[in-house]
This record gives C-alpha cells, structure tokens and sequence, in this order.
C-alpha cells in the first residue's frame, strides 16, 4: 500500500521569502508523483508531476520539486512567494502498473503574509 | 478551451434526499474518477470508470453509487444523504492508464441539512 505524510500542515511565510513545503511517501514499488494547489472553494490544479528522468522539476510560476529516491521525498521548493501563492497545496503519488488512483498527503496550508 | 465541468457548483440536500451531482469532460479522456474532499482533509477516491468499466473502491460506502452514460458524461448519486457525507466532491479525469496526469473539475460543495 502507498501513502504520503507531508509533515507540516500549515507553513506561515513573509512574501518575497524561500519557502519548502515537505513531503515523504512510502511504496513498495515505483511510483509516480505530483504536486496540486488548490485555492478556496476550488478543484484541483496540477503544479508539477515527476513520471521519470530528470529528478527535478518545475513549474511555470516559480515552484520546483525534487524526487529523492533514497529518502523517499518529494519537497516542494519556491525561492520567493507572492501573496497569490497562499493556497493548499496536496503531495500525492499513483501506482504506474493501475488506475492512476491518487494517494494524497494531509494537505499543507500555505500562508504568504505581506 | 477543454475542460472539466461540475454542475452544480454548490449543492444544498435534506438528510435523506437522493441527490445526484455531474460531471462533463471534453477532454476525450478514458477514466473519470470521483474523490470526496471533507473539510480540511486529502481528497479520497470513491470509484472510477475506465471507459464503461466500473470500479468501486472497498471502503466506499453503498450510498454512493455512479453512472457514466457515454465518455463525456459522468454521475454520481448518493441515494440518502447523511450529515456525514457533507463535502467538496472532485470529479477528475485522465487520458488512459498509462497516461497517469489527472484534471480535476472545480467541485461541487454538498451541504446535508
């Protein structure tokens, strides 16, 4: 069985300032991963996503990610936040031999203070 | 643009009254999911349909059933609401199995009273 603990459930940060936002997942097999935000009252958008190749990845807006196969990580890392990156954000993995069914971390609530 | 759509956006039932909520996608895409999302928590899956195939998750309860009358269309039904199943319902779809990246609607908002 898959899961994924993303160890900080809300994460306070001043704009302009670096922020990680943390996440670890267990698995017996391979896994693909993903990063989503989700802002009030909204579904779901994907931020970046780790299939294969290069371990780190990034997003349009600033956000990267890095798979850690030896630490079982997947961190999400931006160098400086705006005010409109206060959101949740979900860490999740999916098994790549079924459904695509998505395992998701507890959520990590992201507060930019100006 | 291509998307998912969730209609309707909020939702209000009685306890007790079925209520169904809908999905459509025009993204073509084979498997549709439902998740349910309880405030402050991670999205958990009810069930999926790869193309017409059905697929119930062990621990969804029988309240919740779902239909899929053709690709773009998708349902779910929850015969007899209880305050417990107050939530944000996600409906998502990806393209094939082996194509694993998930587009997730914006969510229905289902308040029980």
């Amino acid at each position: 069985a898959q899961s994924v603990t993303q160890l900080d459930s809300q994460v306070p940060v001043f704009e302009e300032a670096p922020v990680e936002l943390r996440c670890n997942y267990s698995s017996s097999v391979s896994v693909y991963l993903f990063w989503y935000v989700q802002y009030p009252n909204q579904g779901l958008q994907l931020l970046l996503k780790y299939l294969s190749g290069s371990t780190l990845v990034e997003s349009i807006n600033g956000f990267e990610a890095e798979f850690n196969k030896s630490q079982t990580s997947f961190h999400l890392r931006k160098p400086s936040v705006h005010i409109s990156d206060t959101a949740e954000y979900f860490c999740a993995v999916s098994d790549p031999g079924g459904y695509n069914k998505l395992i998701f971390g507890a959520g990590t609530r992201l507060a930019v203070h100006p | 643009d291509a998307m998912v759509i969730q209609n309707p956006r909020y939702q209000v039932t009685q306890f007790g009254k079925p209520v169904t909520l809908s999905c459509s996608q025009t993204l073509n895409h084979n498997v549709m999911y439902w998740y349910q999302q309880k405030s402050s928590q991670a999205p958990k899956l009810l069930f999926h349909y790869y193309d017409k195939d059905f697929n119930n998750e062990a621990d969804t309860p029988d309240n919740f059933q779902s239909r899929r009358p053709n690709t773009s269309f998708c349902f779910l039904d929850i015969r007899s609401p209880g305050l417990g199943d107050a939530a944000m319902y996600l409906c998502a779809t990806s393209r094939d199995h082996g194509q694993p990246e998930a587009f997730f609607g914006q969510g229905t908002r289902l308040t029980v009273v």
